[in-house]
């Protein structure tokens, strides 16, 4: 169990195009699941936390209408980048926050690679 | 403030012992996490320890808490070119359900 997808895993776009990156926990219900960036040889960066229903909360830094974030079921979330340029070339990766009690349980998708040409 | 610091690089032969450490700055953490990404993939939960825990094991690994100088580590019995990955300790601040992640160590199996 404790399944979480991403869709698609690679995506080549071209400058100034949006680019819609899908996150969906398979088995299991998530009303929060998260969005990281992560750079080559780097950890991952927290970008913002997706709540089911509700507007995404988005860390220092990260701007709000550039990364476009919709958790519209509580097994679907979507990253949007708008107006791709090349220094949003990155791997994208979403978690699923697993209904486990107090226990802070995030199962990880496998990671979207985004180059922008 | 929260900071995880993990060194950024291990080669150990294949059957050694593999130990990776972690340091952590937030002593308000509930549960410490390892997490596996292997090249081009997404981060694998290995195990977890609760903050009131000092050892658990879980088959071939073994998670030392040490809560008194907040360190961390993982250690990978017997280990093989298939734990060849990037190993993330990660700690959970205040229980607010996000995560904070150490930089990785790269761990390089030879045979």
């Amino acid at each position: 169990g404790a399944v979480v997808s991403q869709h698609p895993s690679r995506v080549i776009c071209k400058s100034g195009t949006s680019v819609k990156i899908e996150c969906r926990s398979l088995d299991f219900q998530a009303t929060t699941m998260f969005w990281y960036r992560q750079f080559p040889k780097q950890s991952l960066m927290l970008m913002a936390t997706s709540n089911e229903g509700s507007k995404a909360t988005y860390e220092q830094g990260v701007e709000k209408d550039k990364f476009l974030i919709n958790h519209a079921s509580l097994t679907l979330s979507t990253l949007t980048v708008t107006s791709a340029h090349p220094e949003d070339s990155s791997f994208y990766i979403c978690s699923a926050l697993y209904p486990s009690g107090s226990r802070n349980e995030q199962y990880f998708g496998p990671g979207t690679r985004l180059t922008v040409t | 403030g929260e900071d995880v610091e993990q060194s950024l690089f291990l080669s150990v032969r294949e059957g050694d012992s593999s130990v990776i450490n972690c340091t952590y700055t937030d002593s308000s953490s509930t549960y410490l996490y390892w997490y596996k990404q292997e090249p081009g993939a997404g981060l694998q939960l290995l195990t977890y320890i609760f903050s009131n825990m000092d050892m658990k094991q879980d088959q071939r690994l073994t998670v030392l808490l040490n809560k008194k100088d907040k360190h961390l580590s993982l250690r990978i019995a017997d280990t093989q070119t298939g734990d060849s990955a990037i190993y993330f300790c990660a700690e959970d601040p205040g229980g607010y359900s996000t995560l904070t992640f150490g930089k990785g160590t790269m761990l390089l199996v030879s045979p």
